[in-house]
């Protein structure tokens, strides 16, 4: 089967950096994405690697490690509108279209 | 970024009946969309793969004869939930990708099955 495993919350204060980890055991791999989501709106695309390393989109980042199945987002500077939920997902079949989520991280950013 | 809709927004509906859900891409074709639903704070599950132009592909689970999914154009996918149950109220969104890299999902669907 697929799994992929997130901290279920993780609290930080304003201004902090907090990373949100994420383990993957999928029977194929096209890429791990980061999606936000805040209480009853839809997911939106924070971040994506298809390739070890690290990219950076403004205060967001993302980490993969394809070798050791994981990568993490990190948030830097963090904004009381930076609680929500936060989930990871693995692309696998129609060239990386289907999306296999994590049970997601709710995040909350206290002043 | 690219547009997603969907439509209705909520829908209420008593058991037994049939619901539609409509998905449009707004500013790219699509030749396959996904449909997710969601329960309350639960993950994205994936129920199905819409295709334009054929049929659609089911998660294992998923019942194709209760979840009827048509994909009539590269803009338009819908998800008929028939003989809706109480158990089928859910938040259900689709979503779509222009490329590779970043899927666009629709504002969702909260359907409730009195």
């Amino acid at each position: 089967g697929q799994s992929l495993e997130q901290p279920s919350e993780v609290t930080a204060v304003e201004g902090a950096i907090v990373q949100i980890n994420c383990t993957y055991q999928t029977s194929g791999f096209y890429g791990l994405s980061w999606y936000q989501q805040h209480d009853g709106g839809a997911p939106t695309f924070l971040s994506y690697n298809a390739l070890d390393g690290l990219e950076e989109t403004g205060r967001f980042s993302s980490f993969l490690s394809r070798s050791d199945s994981y990568g993490y987002l990190l948030l830097q500077e963090l904004q009381m509108k930076d609680s929500a939920s936060y989930f990871c997902a693995v692309g696998l079949g129609n060239q990386g279209g289907k999306l296999i989520f994590g049970q997601g991280t709710e995040l909350s950013v206290k002043p | 970024g690219a547009v997603v809709s969907q439509h209705p927004s909520w829908v209420i509906c008593k058991s037994g009946t049939s619901v539609k859900i409509e998905c449009r891409s707004l500013d790219f074709q699509a030749t396959t969309m996904f449909w997710y639903r969601q329960f309350p704070k639960q993950s994205l599950m994936l129920m199905a793969t819409s295709n334009e132009g054929s049929k659609a592909t089911y998660e294992q689970g998923v019942e194709k004869d209760k979840f009827l999914i048509n994909h009539a154009s590269l803009t338009l996918s819908t998800l008929t939930v028939t003989s809706a149950h109480p158990e089928d109220s859910s938040f259900y969104i689709c979503s779509a990708r222009p490329g590779e890299r970043e899927q666009y999902f629709g504002p969702g669907t909260r359907l409730t099955v009195t």
